[in-house]
């Protein structure tokens, strides 16, 4: 079965540094998304993506972060300069339109856990 | 999105039926529920979803109410690796996000 995978599993890293979470999408996906959980609380929407671009964000998402997609395979979320309340873990997400045959649930990675020392 | 209203915790004894409830009165005719659960951390994996009529895979079955104010996710022989944390989120189809609220825990008990 298909799924969206993400590297690293942990990540630790000294504030103030910048940081990149990857992710590969299931491959015929064209909606990406970023979601985080701090510990203990709530998944929380960050962004969405869609045809090169941001289609949502949330107010967490703020000019700290940015997303990217550099390839045909892969999706980024950057912290520019990370803070200690940025540490949670990190899931990406994926699915189509609705509409698809293949339906448009949203999938998601096994995260990325961020810890900022 | 509509609201939802699920208990905090619940448990079941293992090879028992769970029977996870969820109350979302507010919900609107063109938006689904979806079931979602969470183990110890990992990402959120997709169970089930339905839009009235009830609903049935390998890994669950979902029954929406005719009125479509609550519904019930059923797990017909709950083992050790169901206990996890599961959500009910109300969600037009299309929407660009769920927003996941606290769930119920279910701690399935050997």
């Amino acid at each position: 079965e298909p799924e969206v995978t993400q590297t690293p599993s942990h990540q630790v890293t000294q504030m103030g540094q910048e940081v990149i979470l990857r992710c590969v999408p299931i491959s015929n996906h064209l909606y990406f998304y970023w979601y985080r959980q701090i510990l203990g609380q709530k998944v929380e929407f960050l962004v969405s993506f869609y045809n090169n671009e941001i289609s949502e964000k949330s107010e967490i998402f703020d000019d700290q972060f940015s997303v990217e997609r550099p390839d045909g395979s892969n999706f980024t979320l950057k912290i520019r300069s990370t803070k200690l309340e940025d540490s949670a873990m990190y899931f990406c997400a994926s699915n189509n339109p609705p509409g698809w045959s293949s339906g448009n649930t949203i999938y998601f990675g096994e995260g990325s856990w961020l810890t900022v020392v | 999105d509509a609201k939802t209203t699920q208990p905090t915790s619940m448990d079941c004894a293992e090879g028992r039926a769970a029977n996870l409830p969820c109350n979302h009165s507010t919900i609107s005719g063109n938006e689904y529920v979806y079931w979602y659960r969470q183990i110890h951390s990992q990402g959120p994996q997709y169970i089930i979803h339905g839009l009235k009529n009830n609903e049935t895979n390998e890994m669950a079955s979902l029954i929406i109410t005719e009125d479509r104010k609550s519904s019930t996710l059923i797990l017909p022989h709950a083992t050790l690796r169901d206990t996890a944390v599961y959500y009910c989120i109300v969600t037009q189809t299309g929407a660009n996000n769920l927003f996941f609220g606290t769930g119920t825990r279910l701690t399935v008990i050997p």
